[in-house]
């Protein structure tokens, strides 16, 4: 089945640092979705892209849809520590619009 | 996007027992999908709920073990059946943008559960 590679699988940055983490896969994708998850809360939806090659921002974060459509990455810019949490990419290209996640990334922040 | 709630947020349960979690959305949405999320892993899809008819499971994922209602736009059922301590994850419904919109899902807050 589609799978996606999500790396780095974890990341410890000083606050201020510029992040960039990516997701690749083998299959294409039609939409490209990154989301963050803070302990015990459910995944928050950061930046949607849907075609190749778009690069979209919100505030400091900013993701592009990769013109092979295989892959996306995601920065964020100027840390702080309320950007700790996991980030997760998520593909859609199946049936009935379900979503394939990859593994995450860890991100600590330190003051 | 949608306002979505869960409930119970938490549970421990006893091994051979169920657990029916609901996810009540403020407005109707076309899609509505049930993921299971285990301890330090991603987000798996164990099916989509649909309105009218029986779910549509996941390979690795069946009825009898996950049963699922969609009784209308708003609202979702999920039990966790016969359960074991392999079930403790978090349980998260999510919902799709409505029909022409973007193909984005928005999640719930999730159900954790500890199975004993």
């Amino acid at each position: 089945g589609q799978q996606l590679n999500q790396s780095p699988q974890s990341m410890f940055i000083q606050e201020g640092e510029d992040v960039s983490m990516n997701c690749t896969s083998s299959s294409i994708f039609n939409t490209w979705l990154w989301y963050k998850q803070d302990p015990g809360e459910g995944p928050v939806l950061l930046i949607a892209l849907y075609k190749a090659g778009e690069l979209t921002s919100n505030g400091r974060l900013t993701a592009q849809f990769g013109i092979t459509r295989k892959d996306s990455f995601l920065n964020i810019s100027a840390s702080i520590p309320s950007d700790v949490g996991i980030y997760f990419c998520a593909g859609l290209g199946g049936s009935q619009g379900n979503l394939i996640f990859g593994k995450g990334t860890k991100l600590s922040v330190k003051p | 996007s949608a306002v979505i709630s869960q409930k119970p947020s938490r549970d421990i349960c006893q091994r051979g027992t169920s657990l029916t979690i609901q996810c009540q959305v403020d407005s109707q949405v076309t899609m509505m999908f049930w993921y299971r999320q285990q301890p330090g892993q991603s987000l798996t899809l164990i099916a989509t709920a649909n309105q009218g008819s029986e779910a549509t499971y996941e390979s690795g994922f069946v009825i009898d073990k996950f049963p699922i209602s969609r009784p209308n736009l708003t609202f979702s059922t999920l039990t966790v059946s016969n359960m074991s301590p392999e079930d403790s994850s978090i349980y998260l419904c999510s919902v799709g943008a409505r029909a022409g919109a973007g193909n984005e899902q928005f999640f719930g807050p999730g159900t954790r559960l500890t199975v004993l």
